[in-house]
């Protein structure tokens, strides 16, 4: 079992360019969630789906954040264009269902924005 | 508003001393409380939760209601317990937020 599989481990851009973040959750989980973790803080929750549903986004600054996950499996997020303040690791996790199961978390993607 | 609190950043505590973790939360429901480590170079994982009620790795964590707190602790730290803890608040209601603190750093004195 490979666990949470999220890509590029790392990525470096100029600010105003974009960038996407890739994440696989383990097979059969349901719930997904993107958090974004600055340095010295906790994962702050970014977006919550259940399946393809995006059940709780009230954190995700859609002005330059968007997200998909089809066919209720891979998720996409993207941020375009990125800002200097952008540079965080973005951490995807998953769980069995959205009824306070365990998450498993991926390594994370670690962006700095130039 | 819901809030997690841990109130130190970083802990240093001599091995086979005992451990206590602090974690303060603020919310009107029935809470679920986790505590989450990640040791150096590996991703974040599950320590324990409070509903499950059991000791991992020695840990223990209980639930008080009245002081809103769910504090970690250990009787004896060993050297492979020094990781970033972090303490979250996660409730069952769709409508409700996922918050995690801002974890503390507990360094293990050898």
């Amino acid at each position: 079992e490979a666990g949470v599989v999220q890509s590029p481990r790392y990525k470096i851009i100029e600010k105003k360019q974009p960038v996407a973040f890739w994440c696989n959750p383990i097979s059969g989980h349901n719930t997904l969630y993107w958090y974004r973790q600055n340095l010295g803080q906790g994962p702050e929750l970014l977006i919550r789906y259940e399946n393809e549903e995006a059940v709780d986004d009230s954190q995700l600054p859609k002005d330059r954040f968007s997200a998909e996950r089809l066919k209720g499996v891979d998720s996409t997020l993207k941020i375009q264009p990125a800002e200097l303040g952008d540079s965080a690791v973005y951490l995807c996790a998953s769980s069995l269902d959205d009824r306070g199961n365990i998450q498993y978390f991926g390594a994370g993607t670690r962006l700095s924005v130039l | 508003a819901q809030r997690v609190t841990q109130p130190e950043k970083l802990l240093s505590v001599f091995k086979g001393a005992p451990v206590e973790l602090k974690c303060n939360y603020s919310y009107s429901g029935s809470p679920e409380l986790f505590w989450y480590v990640q040791y150096s170079r590996q991703r974040l994982q599950l320590l324990l939760r409070h509903i499950s009620r059991e000791s991992i790795k020695g840990f223990t964590a209980d639930l008080n209601k009245g002081e809103t707190s769910f504090h970690l602790k250990k009787p004896f730290a060993q050297e492979e317990d020094s990781a970033m803890y972090y303490c979250a608040l996660i409730h069952m209601n769709r409508d409700d937020k996922i918050i995690f603190g801002k974890g503390t750093r507990l360094h293990i004195l050898p």
